[in-house]
């Protein structure tokens, strides 16, 4: 069983729709949740940093941990086709291996 | 500007061959890591480095080195142990401590095997 595991898609949405992305992980020493967008053929770039379950909300995105169901989603509102991307999530630990655990992505198509 | 860079963007090899790449930051994070993406895999962690002169084997580090002799500097070296070298190659770089931390990453190297 991978450590995070993640919806693969690829999930195609009509612009302005409202995105689900999700990720379950099967470690409770996870603390630390991410997600990334990636553009093809480009470094992923952070979107969103949390540390506590419950929502956090920056624009048009909002992410939610879940750590009792070790779940996590971002949710994207009012989808727009510039969102077309690859989501990864990203999962930490205080203790440990002090690096990353990321899932392996579901590439999301916004139709204009 | 600060950020951090891979080169080259593009890189070609034979079989047999060892190759390069190479990983600069300017942003003085003491961690940095790199990662092999396959398609549908994700990201793989290859292997990280918390400080100069120290390095750690990630996930996948067979066929695989690297080196910190400078903050600043990184490199991968893909040796012709590695059987399936095709790639594409993510380095990153974080100040280190995970409770208040972002990997940043670089534009990325494509190796393929030719």
């Amino acid at each position: 069983q991978k450590e995070v595991e993640q919806d693969p898609g690829p999930l195609s949405v009509p612009e302005g729709a409202i995105v689900s992305l999700n990720c379950t992980y099967s470690n409770s020493a996870f603390q630390y949740f991410m997600w990334y967008r990636q553009y093809s053929r480009k470094g992923p770039e952070l979107l969103m940093y949390t540390y506590s379950s419950g929502n956090k909300e920056d624009g048009r995105f909002t992410a939610q941990v879940d750590k009792s169901s070790k779940y996590i989603s971002l949710f994207i509102r009012d989808s727009q086709p510039s969102d077309s991307a690859t989501y990864l999530c990203a999962i930490g630990a205080d203790t440990g291996r002090r690096a990353l655990t990321f899932g392996s992505g579901t590439r999301l198509q916004v139709q204009p | 500007d600060g950020g951090i860079t891979q080169s080259p963007k593009y890189l070609f090899r034979k079989e047999g061959q060892n190759v390069t790449l190479s990983c600069e930051q300017n942003l003085n994070h003491d961690a940095m890591y790199w990662y092999r993406q396959d398609p549908g895999q994700g990201l793989r962690l290859i292997y990280y480095s918390q400080i100069v002169n120290d390095f750690q084997k990630g996930d996948i580090a067979e066929g695989y080195s690297v080196s910190r002799e400078k903050k600043e500097s990184f490199p991968l070296t893909v040796t012709s142990a590695q059987k399936n070298p095709t790639a594409f190659y993510l380095c990153a770089s974080s100040i280190g401590d995970l409770r208040r931390d972002e990997q940043f990453f670089g534009p990325g190297t494509r190796l393929t095997v030719l």
